[in-house]
This record gives C-alpha cells, sequence and structure tokens, in this order.
C-alpha cells in the first residue's frame, strides 16, 4: 500500500526557509486522483491544513495562512515538497505530509517531522 | 473558517466501558463532510471515520460515527487499551479544511 517518508531538517534560524519533502512508495504520485497535502500542529496543539498539490503540480494553499507557502511536485523522483520563507518561533511545529483522497480524507500521513525556529 | 469544537476535552473511562465524543460545528456540514482521527503519542493521526459513518479500511467495528448538519458524534463500543488517545474531528465541507481541537481519551 501507499506510504509517505518524509525527509528535512529539524532545525531552522528565524527568516530563513523551511524546506520538507515526502516521498511516495507503493504507487506513482501521477496515477490516480489524488491531492499531495500537508498538514501541521504546533506543540501541545491541535491541527492546521496548509495546502496541497495535485498530480498535474496544481496547487491550492489555505487561505487563512499568511502566503508564506509553497507546494511543488516532482514527478521524477515521486515526491512533492513544502517550502516555507521567512519562518519565526510561530512556525515551530510538527509538520505531516498527507495524501487526500477526494473529498477530504487523509489517509496514509508520513511520519511526521518536528521542526524548530531557532537560532 | 468553519469552527469544530469538540467535547469534553478529556474523557477519563475503563477498558470495556463506552466512549461517546462529541463534536459540533460552527456552520452545517453538507454531505455529512466529516471525518475522526486518532492520534497516539508520537505518532501520526490515523483515519478512523469519514462520511461522518463510513469506517476507513481496517478499523475495527467497535468504533462508529454518526450526526448530521451541525452536531456528530464518535462512539467506541467497548475500550480497548490501545484506544486511549487523542482524537479529532475533521470537516471538508468548506476551504479551507478544518479540525476540531481534540478530545484525550484517557485511562480512568
Amino acid at each position: 500500500q501507499v506510504q509517505l517518508q518524509q525527509s528535512g531538517p529539524g532545525l531552522v534560524e528565524p527568516s530563513q526557509t523551511l524546506s520538507l519533502t515526502c516521498t511516495v512508495s507503493g504507487g506513482s504520485i501521477s496515477s490516480g486522483v489524488f491531492y499531495w497535502t500537508w498538514i501541521r500542529q504546533h506543540p501541545g496543539k491541535g491541527l492546521e491544513w496548509i495546502g496541497y498539490t495535485d498530480n498535474s503540480g496544481t496547487t491550492y494553499y489555505n487561505p487563512s495562512l499568511k502566503s508564506r507557502f509553497t507546494i511543488s511536485l516532482d514527478t521524477s523522483k515521486n515526491q512533492f515538497s513544502l517550502k516555507l520563507n521567512s519562518v519565526s518561533a510561530a512556525d515551530t511545529a510538527v509538520y505531516y505530509c498527507a495524501r487526500e483522497v477526494p473529498w477530504g480524507r487523509f489517509d496514509p500521513w508520513g511520519q511526521g517531522t518536528l521542526v524548530t525556529v531557532s537560532s | 473558517d468553519i469552527v469544530l469544537t469538540q467535547s469534553p476535552g478529556t474523557l477519563s473511562l475503563s477498558p470495556g466501558e463506552r466512549a461517546t465524543l462529541s463534536c459540533r460545528a460552527s456552520q452545517s456540514v453538507s454531505s455529512n463532510h466529516l471525518g475522526w482521527y486518532q492520534q497516539k503519542p508520537g505518532q501520526a493521526p490515523r483515519l478512523l471515520i469519514y462520511g461522518a459513518s463510513s469506517r476507513a479500511t481496517g478499523i475495527p467495528d467497535r468504533f462508529s460515527g454518526s450526526g448530521s448538519g451541525t452536531d456528530f458524534t464518535l462512539t467506541i463500543s467497548r475500550l480497548e487499551p490501545e484506544d486511549f488517545a487523542v482524537y479529532y474531528c475533521q470537516q471538508y465541507t468548506h476551504s479551507p479544511y478544518t479540525f476540531g481541537q481534540g478530545t484525550k481519551l484517557e485511562i480512568k
């Protein structure tokens, strides 16, 4: 079955760019109708949906978040990525990748990456 | 944004008991676009229920979901030790998708 494996640094300095990658195994990121999604969870808090890319590279972001996020697709590597620029301590969170099965069902999830913003 | 309010914040029960968790939406969730997730410490959330009442693949039948409109319920008929975790509801009627703040189910 499809599995998601996240990679990327756990520590980012303030004002720098956070970059995370999610590698899909057990299936092609290009096939089917799915939305490749990022979600974050601030320490001890609930879940916040960031946005997604579909398999054509079309993206959609949470309009309630400031537009510092970029989600991209690399079909050659069966990966999708998240970039967040100009990070601050408020961006410290566990970041998850997930597959959205239309509509709104997140399954499966990556293992999560705790990203701490600190100098 | 649709706000999902879960209650209670913490539920203390014993194995074998029945658990009833509530999720109330600030606006109507159409087509029962409501899901439930289970999260254990240090793990990613796991999809339990979608469409308000459909169990995800591999989810035991002791988990059931019900409700419509603005009021939804997750019921665990007989608690097993592995069920003690945090549970989140999530709506996917309106963008942005939003989650409740969670109910912690703890062992009494």
